[in-house]
Parts: structure tokens; sequence; C-alpha cells
């Protein structure tokens, strides 16, 4: 499969720590936060979303930060492992699924 | 259930000829994207479908690239002529409307290389 993000920033992380990736996003006006992992030769994948009104949402193994004073976004991963290598996007729009703008994405990378 | 499929999964023109693309979202999905994505760059939407009628295409280069979705199921993305800059890879994704619509399926993409 063809590479993803040839030239992205790296974020190297040992197995087992906590990994976190950071996101700015640009419309104030944006109510709606998407992450997304892309690996080589895939579409991006769904990981977890949350709403300008929260601040924090939790899935399995990941928790989305959401900072609108200062227009941040980050995903804290817990325990990372090996199939967490990938790239990962933050994405911005409206939550009836209008106005979607991705980021420029961070390539995450495991070590053993 | 099964996912965004699109074909073909790879495609080399040369520059100047025409090429199209096809996507099949998932069965029920009313919303179709079709994004483009330059390596090392996020994706960027091209177009957006709800059902057969466009709901955003500000960012499709009309003179060259257009778009379809007849029957509001199936979605052809064509370029006509291509450049060099048109090589990436060209994603399809699909969505619920409404509260759910934020949650878009990809396909695997189509990547485009132009010569």
């Amino acid at each position: 499969g063809e590479s993803v993000g040839l030239h992205l920033p790296t974020l190297s992380v040992q197995e087992g720590d906590n990994s976190i990736i950071n996101c700015a996003y640009s419309n104030s006006a944006s109510d709606y936060f998407i992450w997304y992992k892309q690996e080589s030769g895939k579409g991006p994948q769904f990981i977890i979303d949350i709403r300008s009104n929260m601040d924090k949402r939790q899935g399995q193994r990941v928790t989305v930060l959401l900072n609108k004073t200062v227009k941040h976004l980050s995903l804290q991963i817990a325990a990372t492992q090996p199939g967490d290598s990938a790239v990962y996007f933050c994405a911005e729009g409206s939550s009836y699924g209008q106005n979607f703008v991705f980021g420029p994405g961070t390539r995450l990378s495991v070590l053993p | 259930e099964a996912g965004v499929a699109q074909s073909p999964r790879y495609k080399i023109i040369e520059k100047r000829q025409s090429v199209a693309f096809w996507c099949n979202p998932i069965s029920g999905h009313a919303t179709l994207y079709w994004y483009q994505q330059i390596l090392g760059q996020g994706p960027k939407l091209l177009i957006q479908f709800q059902n057969n009628g466009v709901v955003d295409d500000s960012q499709l280069p009309k003179d060259r690239f257009s778009a379809e979705r007849l029957k509001g199921v199936d979605s052809t993305l064509k370029i006509q002529p291509a450049k060099l800059e048109d090589s990436a890879v060209y994603l399809c994704a699909s969505s619920r409307t409404g509260l759910a619509a934020y949650e878009q399926y990809f396909g695997p993409g189509t990547r485009l290389t132009v010569t």
C-alpha cells in the first residue's frame, strides 16, 4: 500500500507509554470535532468525536480534550500498542456533517 | 455491514487524459463525500451529496472535475483533462443524515498518478 504522510510531524513513543497528539483548529464556528486514524493504504477510520459543548470525552483507551478558548484539540492514547502506529488527523465541522476540514496529520510511531 | 467500495484502487494516466472513479456507499447512507488527499496532507473535501443533490461543491475545480450521484446511491467522480497536480488519493466516504452525519465511513481510496 502507499505511504500516507511522508513528511508529517512524527511522534515516537515506547510501547506501553501514553501518547498525546495535538491539533489546532481554525474555525471558531465549528461545533463538532473528530479524530481519525489512517493506516497505510487505507481510508481514515473514525476514532472518537466531541461536540463543542463538551471539553472531554473518553472512549476505549482514548480520550479527546477540547479547549475552545485557544482552539486546541488533543487525543490521548493510553498504553500505546504497535497497532496504534498510523497517521492521526483531527477534523472540524458542523454537527450536521457539513463543512468538514481535516488538519495536516501527525504520524505516530510506536517503538518496541 | 459492507463498507464503502471504491474502484479502481490504482490508476496511472498521462496528463490531459480523462479518468473516472466509482464509489458505492454503505447501504442506507444518504450522504456521500469525495475527498482528495495529496501525499503528506489531510483529506480535502471536493464535493458532498445528500441523496442525489449537491450540498457543497465549493472546493471542486469545476473546470476539470465533475461528479454525479444520479440515483442517490453510487457516485462517479471524473477528471477531464487531468493535470500533474491531480496526482493524489481520491477518497469516498458516506454517512447517515442528521446528527449522526458526523461519523463518516471511508473507502480505501483510488490512488491516481498523472505522468
